[in-house]
């Protein structure tokens, strides 16, 4: 069965800081990965996807993730934490395979500290 | 941007009753879908329509929903009689291919049955 896992449920950075939030996935099938994130009250945002080619990609924000096939990650990394990337963030992947569905993991809440 | 608008943004009905839950996705896109969020969890994959049929459902999508496409720009969800376990956030979503390729979201609808 497909599944996605985030092992973070929350993370604290400080404002300035550098961020890894983790992805790992579990496929049978060669995986379409997503990154959206979501504000409180609001709706998920498309931060960036990776569908092939270049395994480092580059998001809005000055978000980019990097796909590692040989440890099954999609890991999304900002250089410099800012007070409004306070959010939580969701992984997903999907595959042609199992049609237009996306499986989402648990999300991890990003924290800002100033 | 072309946005997928939703409709209202937060409902709260009485256990046992109907609810219709409203979206117009993006006007040049052809397939379309429901996702929900219980609080505290995974956004869950409930159905995916296209051509006026469904075209995929999950487990969860038993025989009190339905989703439809009244005319043209509209596309509901309806719970046909509502449980406290239906709480949760529903998003719409809309994408253009046909594939994994990832959706553009609504902001969500809150339903809070009581």
């Amino acid at each position: 069965a497909q599944s996605v896992t985030q092992p973070d449920i929350h993370i604290t950075v400080s404002e300035g800081a550098s961020l890894e939030l983790r992805c790992n996935y579990s496929y049978g099938a060669t995986p379409y990965l997503f990154w959206y994130v979501q504000s409180p009250g609001q709706g998920l945002q498309l931060l960036l996807k990776y569908f092939s080619g270049d395994t480092l990609v580059q998001g809005i924000k000055g978000f980019e993730a990097e796909f590692k096939r040989s440890q099954s990650s999609f890991n999304l990394r900002k250089p410099s934490v800012h007070w409004s990337d306070a959010a939580e963030y969701f992984c997903a992947v999907g595959a042609m395979e199992y049609g237009n569905k996306l499986v989402f993991g648990a999300g991890t809440i990003l924290r800002v500290k100033s | 941007e072309p946005e997928v608008t939703q409709t209202p943004s937060h409902q709260v009905t009485q256990m046992g009753q109907e609810v219709i839950l409203r979206c117009v996705p993006i006007s040049n896109h052809l397939y379309f879908y429901w996702y929900r969020q219980i609080l505290g969890q995974k956004v869950e994959f409930l159905v995916s329509f296209y051509n006026n049929e469904i075209s995929e459902k999950s487990e969860i999508f038993d025989d009190q929903f339905s989703v439809e496409r009244p005319d043209g720009s509209n596309f509901t969800l309806k719970i046909r009689s509502t449980k406290l376990e239906d709480s949760a956030m529903y998003f719409c979503a809309s994408s253009e291919l046909d594939g994994p390729y990832g959706y553009t979201f609504g902001s969500g609808t809150r339903l809070t049955v009581v």
